[in-house]
């Protein structure tokens, strides 16, 4: 079976500039989470989406969205890129977002702003 | 408000020696604590998982970590290293109640070197 697929998985973009990121869950699983991890620093939760309803949103300014499709599929969207924004980030599914669940993560989009 | 402390940022062990990798949490309710694994420029993997069954926690690749409350600790341990075990770990917690129900806080990590 796939894991939790991500695209793409580099890319690098010009400050200012608009980037979508892109997530597929594993088949059967309802719940998406996003996190952002800046080099050096443990990942930092961006935002849970469970049954195409957003669940919880982190500490992140309102540039940073998301939405989750009749898939399950998500996107995370960020306008106005600044160089702080320059990370791996993260995509999470399972099955349902309750703390005993396991979260399986993708292997991440490295984004570059320059 | 939960969260985990991760002690020491790079920990360096030869071959055969016993890994401990340190964490301590702070939560008001009773916490879910997990331990990840990355490889470079890779996902996260998940080692073990403590979700108040047992105190002391089997997971994969040979790692182990005990719950301790009355240290509010998590450590993992392994009691051989290998070359393969060359990696960066994430202690975390994840929310039980309120606006963090089901949201992974993750500590700062901690850098393995396994020397040959």
């Amino acid at each position: 079976d796939a894991g939790v697929t991500q695209s793409p998985t580099h890319l690098i973009k010009t400050r200012g500039q608009h980037v979508t990121l892109r997530c597929s869950p594993i088949s059967g699983h309802k719940s998406v989470s996003w996190y952002q991890q800046v080099l050096g620093q443990g990942p930092q939760f961006i935002f849970q989406y469970y049954e195409k309803e957003e669940r919880g949103r982190g500490n992140f300014p309102d540039r940073f969205s998301a939405r989750q499709f009749p898939n399950y599929s998500s996107e995370l969207n960020v306008n106005a890129l600044l160089l702080g924004d320059s990370a791996l980030y993260l995509c999470a599914s399972s099955l349902v977002p309750t703390p005993n669940t396991e979260a399986f993560f993708g292997q991440g989009t490295r984004l570059t702003v320059v | 408000a939960q969260s985990v402390t991760q002690l020491g940022s790079h920990v360096s062990v030869s071959e055969g020696a016993l890994v401990l990798l340190r964490c301590n949490y702070s939560s008001s309710v009773p916490p879910y604590l997990f331990w990840y694994v990355q490889y470079p420029n890779q996902g996260l993997q998940l080692l073990l998982k403590y979700t108040s069954a047992a105190t002391l926690v089997k997971g994969i690749n040979g790692f182990e970590a005990e719950f301790k409350k009355s240290e509010t600790s998590f450590h993992l341990t392994k009691p051989s290293a290998h070359m393969s075990d060359a990696a960066e770990y994430f202690c975390a917690v994840i929310g039980a109640g309120g606006t963090s129900y089901g949201k992974l806080t993750f500590g700062q990590g901690t850098i393995l070197t396994v020397h040959p």
